[in-house]
């Protein structure tokens, strides 16, 4: 009964530093996102995968790679952290379709220094 | 333009109180949409759609076309309904049938005792 499983759920990195958000789900969706979340700016989409093998850009991509090697994982990775990627992240799942609930991690805390 | 407007970025009521959480829409196409919440230090998750016509909760919203607005209303608020309310329009990505969810800013319903 996992759901979306996000890790880590902190991070504190230093400008010019890589790394990679994890994201993994057990319901066989095939919408998987990646949204940054900051004061006054709501959810904001950063990149999406309507199924394996297929990713596209979201509303705010640069600075962040994804790809979508299987149905179940969904990883962002920042190639060189900047400060204005000091945010909140959340990962979401969901079927396709228009009224199709999604579902969320529980977020990763970065902060870039 | 396809866009979601919550206009209240705080709202503060008193337990028992009526309580409604303003949305309106911007989108050409017919809509679907939806409101989620996010509970302090929980995922987000869906509270309810409008395709649905459901009660969650106490909660319910009207979708009013004529007024492009799906407010959230609960007649007598609880303290554990203080959270974060995020309404969401679900809208086409591109030309194919891939949907996004277009975000509000939130707002954030505080109930005190």
């Amino acid at each position: 009964n996992a759901g979306v499983t996000q890790t880590p759920k902190f991070q504190v990195l230093k400008t010019g530093q890589s790394m990679t958000l994890q994201c993994a789900q057990d319901m066989n969706h095939e919408y998987m996102s990646w949204y940054r979340q900051d004061p006054g700016m709501g959810l904001r989409l950063i990149h999406y995968s309507v199924g394996a093998g297929i990713t596209d850009q979201g509303e705010v991509p640069n600075g962040y790679n994804v790809s979508r090697s299987t149905t179940e994982d969904f990883p962002l990775r920042l190639l060189s952290a900047a400060p204005s990627q000091t945010s909140v992240y959340f990962c979401a799942s969901s079927r396709p379709g228009g009224n199709t609930e999604a579902f969320f991690g529980q977020g990763t805390r970065l902060t870039v220094v | 333009a396809q866009r979601v407007t919550q206009p209240e970025k705080l709202l503060s009521v008193f337990k028992g109180a009526p309580v409604e959480l303003k949305c309106n829409y911007s989108y050409s196409g017919s809509p679907e949409l939806f409101w989620y919440v996010q509970y302090s230090r929980q995922r987000l998750q869906l509270l309810l759609r409008h395709i649905s016509r459901e009660s969650i909760k106490g909660f319910t919203a009207d979708l009013n076309k004529g007024e492009t607005s799906f407010h959230l209303k609960k007649p007598f608020a609880q303290e554990e309904d203080s959270a974060m309310y995020y309404c969401a329009l679900s809208a086409t990505l591109n030309a194919g049938n891939n949907r996004k969810l277009i975000w509000g800013l939130g707002t954030s319903l505080a109930v005190n005792p």
